[in-house]
């Protein structure tokens, strides 16, 4: 049973670009969530998502984010005319239901030049 | 004030030395605790969850001062496998959504 799957691991964008963030839950989990972790800080939560539907995006920046997870498929978290403040690590995390624990996958970490 | 604060380090504390690390949350109806560990560059994962009764966990032992809203983890006879960040990791609501997490401690073991 694969674990949760992000990809790409790393990925650099130069400014201005567009970035996508994959987030394959682990099997049987319909429930996910971002988060973000910049440099020295801890991982703040920004959106918490089930099949088709946003639950919660009170964490997400107002403007150049969206995330879906579309009925079939993984998870993406968008980030449109990225800046260098966007460079961090991103992780996913599934879980069968919501108050139930979960599991992170490695993350993806984004560099903007 | 954060709603989750943890000392930073670094801790360099020698092989088989104890080791314990604090933590203070600001929100008084938190519901559930827990202490995670990540490794540099990698993503966090569950060490234990945090009880009122206090719970121990092999070398590790979590306690949880609800009137006081301070976490606590001890880790006894230190291997150089313990070298991680510690996060605390707070849920104030009743979903995983709610969970907010600490910067967390760093430490090294040193041989």
């Amino acid at each position: 049973n694969a674990g949760v799957m992000q990809n790409p691991r790393h990925l650099v964008r130069r400014r201005g670009q567009e970035a996508r963030l994959r987030c394959s839950p682990m099997k049987g989990h319909s429930h996910v969530y971002w988060y973000r972790q910049l440099p020295e800080e801890g991982l703040k939560f920004m959106v918490y998502l089930q099949k088709e539907n946003i639950i919660d995006e009170s964490g997400m920046p107002k403007e150049r984010f969206s995330a879906e997870f579309p009925k079939e498929g993984p998870s993406i978290l968008r980030i449109q005319q990225v800046v260098r403040g966007d460079s961090a690590a991103y992780f996913c995390a599934s879980s069968p239901q919501n108050n139930y624990g979960y599991t992170f996958g490695s993350g993806t970490r984004l560099t903007v030049v | 004030r954060k709603e989750v604060e943890q000392d930073p380090g670094p801790f360099n504390v020698p092989e088989g030395a104890t080791v314990a690390f604090n933590c203070t949350y600001s929100n008084s109806a938190s519901q559930s605790f827990f202490w995670y560990r990540q490794d540099c560059r990698k993503e966090p994962k569950l060490l234990m969850s945090v009880y009122s009764s206090g719970n121990e966990d092999g070398r590790f032992t979590a306690q949880l001062n609800r009137a006081s809203q301070y976490i606590s983890l001890l880790i006894r006879d230190s291997k150089l496998s313990d070298s991680a960040t510690y996060l605390c990791v707070v849920n104030t609501g009743f979903g995983n959504e709610k969970l907010t997490f600490g910067t967390g401690t760093r430490l090294t073991i040193i041989p």
